[in-house]
């Protein structure tokens, strides 16, 4: 079955460590999205990238870093600089250019600094 | 740039009542899509219905329907004969070119 899956599900990070978060899907989806949520904030843009080799950067961009090598792939990294980074993190994909069909989920990971 | 609304950070209801969930948004853009995801328990999102902004018909998905008015930017959510399963975060979100915004959500309780 086609998904997208996330991995670990649950990560914990001691203070200074930079730490990568996986996303891959096998829906031969274009775009790749990163979302943070956080208790009574929604869920609220990091990255995207709407192909391969390119992305952008969503509204709290600082304090992470992304990469798309590949289509199926998505990595997100949450590093040092990130001063608040224990969150529910949630990756999506979806087709582009076919009208608003909406996102595909992952399952999360539940990052926590320790 | 677009922004969502929720007014209502929680609510509560019995089984099998009927309940609206409210949302406003703000952009302009005269293309765009509507959605409302559903987060369980379990985290996992899904989508509950979608509407395109070029058409007037409001979407119905079983037990699901929408309110769309689009002169009043107001996309609401109605839930009949709710279930003990409905209970979750509900997020109402906008799609204009290439990414979604959401709104902090509602947290529904289906009271048995």
């Amino acid at each position: 079955d086609g998904g997208i899956t996330q991995s670990p599900k649950y990560l914990f990070r001691k203070e200074g460590q930079n730490v990568t978060l996986s996303c891959e899907q096998n829906l031969n989806h274009d775009a790749m999205y990163w979302y943070r949520q956080d208790p009574g904030q929604g869920l609220r843009l990091i990255y995207y990238s709407q192909i391969v080799n390119d992305f952008q950067k969503g509204d709290i961009a600082e304090g992470y870093s992304v990469s798309r090598e590949k289509k199926e792939s998505f990595p997100l990294t949450v590093t040092s600089a990130q001063k608040n980074p224990t969150a529910f993190y949630l990756c999506a994909s979806s087709t582009t250019g076919t009208g608003g069909r909406g996102y595909t989920f992952g399952s999360g990971t539940r990052l926590t600094v320790v | 740039a677009q922004t969502v609304t929720q007014s209502q950070p929680e609510m509560s209801v019995q089984e099998a009542e009927t309940v609206t969930l409210s949302c406003t948004y703000d952009t302009s853009e005269n293309n765009y899509y509507l959605f409302w995801y559903k987060q369980p328990p379990s985290r996992q999102m899904i989508l509950v219905i979608r509407q395109e902004a070029y058409k007037q018909q409001n979407a119905t998905e079983n037990r699901f329907s929408v309110n769309f008015q689009k002169a009043a930017k107001s996309f609401s959510l109605k839930i009949s004969d709710s279930q003990l399963g409905d209970t979750a975060m509900y997020f109402c979100a906008f799609m204009g070119d290439d990414k979604i915004i959401f709104g902090k959500g509602t947290r529904l309780h289906i009271l048995p």
